[in-house]
């Protein structure tokens, strides 16, 4: 049972414009959230981060706002560039769950194209 | 340089035959994680392990085994019992001190079954 759920498999965006990458979770005990980018044959990097505590963080052109009582995230890209073109992987976790542990959606194929 | 290592990059194996995939990691990371990713699917994990001289299973741990006789390192080892072996194998490690830390990933190895 998919505790963290990214429901769009592909986004189509084109340079300079604004990514808007989805992603909802059913786990009331998650109190910490991520978004990690992967490239092809290689292994996720970490992007940005939100706790429970807020409901928005930002990291130049990234914007990672959180709708707990909707539990519901998102990551914002502006603007989007072709070296953002990845797969984009939501990731959750718990203070009550074993420490470190992440709980990951299936993730968001991004293209942004010139 | 800090970071995980994994290695072989490519690995292929015969049918019926157990197969050890590498983790070293010089982060000084008490806890390290394997986890599997296969098309649309996301990332599920394996095995676990918080502290050196113990593990846990994970979701999908059936037909594997790892060890964690040191800090450094997380071998994992795919056995001829694991029915679907072919996929993209990651190790990542973490600080556990809380839900608030990121896992940081490696490079990933790529075991096929011929």
């Amino acid at each position: 049972d998919q505790q963290v759920k990214q429901n769009s498999p592909s986004l189509s965006v084109q340079e300079g414009r604004i990514s808007i990458l989805n992603c909802d979770y059913t786990n009331s005990m998650f109190d910490y959230f991520l978004w990690y980018k992967k490239y092809p044959a290689e292994g996720p990097t970490f992007l940005i981060s939100i706790s429970s505590i807020k409901d928005k963080n930002e990291d130049g052109r990234f914007t990672v706002f959180l709708n707990k009582s909707a539990k519901h995230l998102s990551l914002h890209i502006v603007p989007s560039q072709p070296g953002d073109s990845a797969v984009y992987f939501c990731a959750a976790s718990s203070r009550g769950s074993t420490l470190g542990r992440l709980y990951f959606g299936r993730g968001t194929q991004l293209t942004v194209w010139p | 340089d800090g970071g995980i290592t994994q290695s072989p990059k490519y690995l292929f194996r015969k049918e019926g035959q157990n197969v050890t995939l590498s983790c070293e990691q010089n982060l000084n990371h008490d806890a390290m994680y394997w986890y599997r990713q296969d098309p649309g699917q996301g990332l599920r994990l394996i095995y676990y392990s918080q502290i050196v001289n113990d593990f846990q299973k994970g979701d999908i741990a059936e037909g594997y085994s790892v060890s964690r006789e040191k800090k450094e390192s997380f071998p994992l080892t795919v056995t001829s019992a694991q029915k679907n072996p072919t996929a993209f194998y990651l190790c990542a490690s973490s600080i556990p001190g809380g839900s608030k830390t990121e896992a940081f990933f490696g490079q990933g190895t790529r075991l096929t079954v011929v």
